[in-house]
């Protein structure tokens, strides 16, 4: 089975600075999904940055970018220019890239939440 | 897109009382629908998948049920609450040709009391 590990519970940046959020997990399948979700105070769960595993290009999505290292399982996130809205719970989620029984279902890390200091 | 709609979005129950918390998604169809539970600090849980109507898949064995009455509705069921149900619910939606990205409702949040 697949985990997920996110070894820093908590985290500030101060607004304007750059923050990484770190993120390990353990698989032994080639071809995977890997995700950060944004949970804001309102605790709905918003999609931030996909990666394929297949892709070796790092995914971008404005002022947020990932660090992929496969061969290390490592998948950080990278938040540029903070803002206090980035004040939230970060949590990284992989999904394996096929479901036999067509589950396709999420793994995810604990969580780290982020504060940011004006 | 899809647009997942949960509700109720707040409910205080007594122990022992029944459940049923609903989703529905619209923009979409034949989504792959979740139930995920995430108690107070933690991660969250998977507790049930559905790749269709009527079919259910349990990946925790509890007191709670669900089922998919129609295409774009889930739902999430209990006959007697324990203290142990209190959380916060969320639905997700898997769908597309990728069959890509969970996308979540707003949630719901259950105390049991």
């Amino acid at each position: 089975a697949q985990t997920v590990t996110q070894s820093q519970p908590e985290m500030s940046v101060q607004e304007a600075e750059t923050v990484t959020l770190s993120c390990t997990y353990d698989t032994s399948e080639s071809d995977y999904y890997l995700f950060w979700y944004k949970q804001p105070p309102s605790r709905q769960m918003i999609l931030v940055i996909r990666q394929e595993a297949y892709k070796q290009q790092n995914a971008t999505e404005n002022r947020f970018s990932v660090n992929f290292q496969k061969a290390a399982k490592s998948f950080s996130l990278k938040i540029s220019d903070s803002q206090l809205g980035d004040a939230a719970m970060y949590f990284c989620a992989y999904r394996s890239l096929y479901s036999g029984a067509g589950s396709y279902q999420l793994t995810f890390g604990k969580g780290t939440k982020l504060s940011v200091i004006p | 897109s899809q647009t997942i709609h949960q509700w109720p979005a707040t409910l205080v129950q007594p122990v022992g009382s029944p459940l049923s918390l609903e989703c529905t998604v619209e923009g979409t169809s034949n989504p792959n629908l979740y139930w995920y539970r995430q108690a107070a600090g933690r991660g969250l849980q998977l507790l049930f998948y559905s790749v269709g109507i009527g079919q259910i898949s349990s990946e925790v064995p509890q007191n709670l049920s669900a089922s998919r009455p129609q295409d774009r509705q889930f739902i999430l069921s209990s006959k007697k609450l324990l203290l142990s149900d209190s959380g916060f619910y969320l639905c997700a939606c898997l769908s597309g040709t990728g069959l890509e990205t969970q996308y979540f409702g707003p949630g719901t949040r259950l105390l049991v009391l």
